[in-house]
């Protein structure tokens, strides 16, 4: 069953350094997302992605924050100068486009660890 | 603040029990509904979606939406203590974004 991919699984960075966060959406998907969980809190929307741009994005999604889509496959992203508060877990998600076009498939995630 | 509300629980069942799961929206305008099941350290994962009033069955779970209440509810026939994670509300009020609850806690002890 495909399924949604990230890289690293765990990433440790120093404060103020930059990282890049990696997923592999589902192949036949249109749209991409990322979410982020800090420890004990809920799952947040950070942005999502369609036909090569942002079309949508939170309160957090902000100029420190960039997503890109370098390839045919793969998802990037990007945060430019990392704080201790974003450290947490980053999950990328994926969804068809139509029909069942609003269902969301999550990767197993990326552990940030901001020191 | 549009709000996604859940019991965080723990919502303790015996194996074999019904285990009801229940949410509530704060945005009259939502037209999409989703649980996810999570496992600690784990991600969101699909059970099911739900975009009309009334009652949505696959396997041993239903979804069930009323629209006029703002009320969304996941029942979970036959638990199995495999079935013990936490279980995130999760609505699109627009666009694709979802707004999660905080999730409840189910536990089904053998």
């Amino acid at each position: 069953e495909p399924e949604v991919t990230q890289t690293p699984s765990h990433q440790v960075t120093q404060m103020g350094q930059e990282v890049i966060l990696r997923c592999v959406p589902i192949s036949n998907h249109l749209y991409f997302y990322w979410y982020r969980q800090i420890l004990g809190q809920k799952v947040e929307f950070l942005v999502s992605f369609y036909n090569n741009e942002i079309s949508e994005k939170s309160e957090i999604f902000d100029d420190q924050f960039s997503v890109e889509r370098p390839d045919g496959s793969n998802f990037t992203l990007k945060i430019r100068s990392t704080k201790l508060e974003d450290s947490a877990m980053y999950f990328c998600a994926s969804s068809e486009g139509q029909g069942n076009s609003y269902e969301q498939y999550f990767g197993p995630g990326t552990r940030l660890t901001v020191t | 603040q549009k709000e996604v509300e859940q019991n965080s629980g723990p919502l303790s069942v015996p194996e074999g029990a019904i285990a009801s799961l229940n949410c509530t929206y704060s945005d009259r305008g939502s037209q999409s509904f989703f649980w996810y099941r999570q496992y600690s350290g784990k991600s969101p994962e699909l059970i099911m979606s739900i975009y009309s009033n009334g009652d949505k069955e696959d396997g041993r779970f239903t979804a069930q939406l009323n629209k006029a209440s703002q009320y969304v509810s996941l029942l979970i026939r036959d638990s199995q203590p495999s079935d013990s994670a936490t279980y995130l509300c999760a609505v699109i009020i627009s666009g694709y974004a979802l707004n999660f609850g905080k999730g409840t806690s189910l536990l089904v002890t053998p």
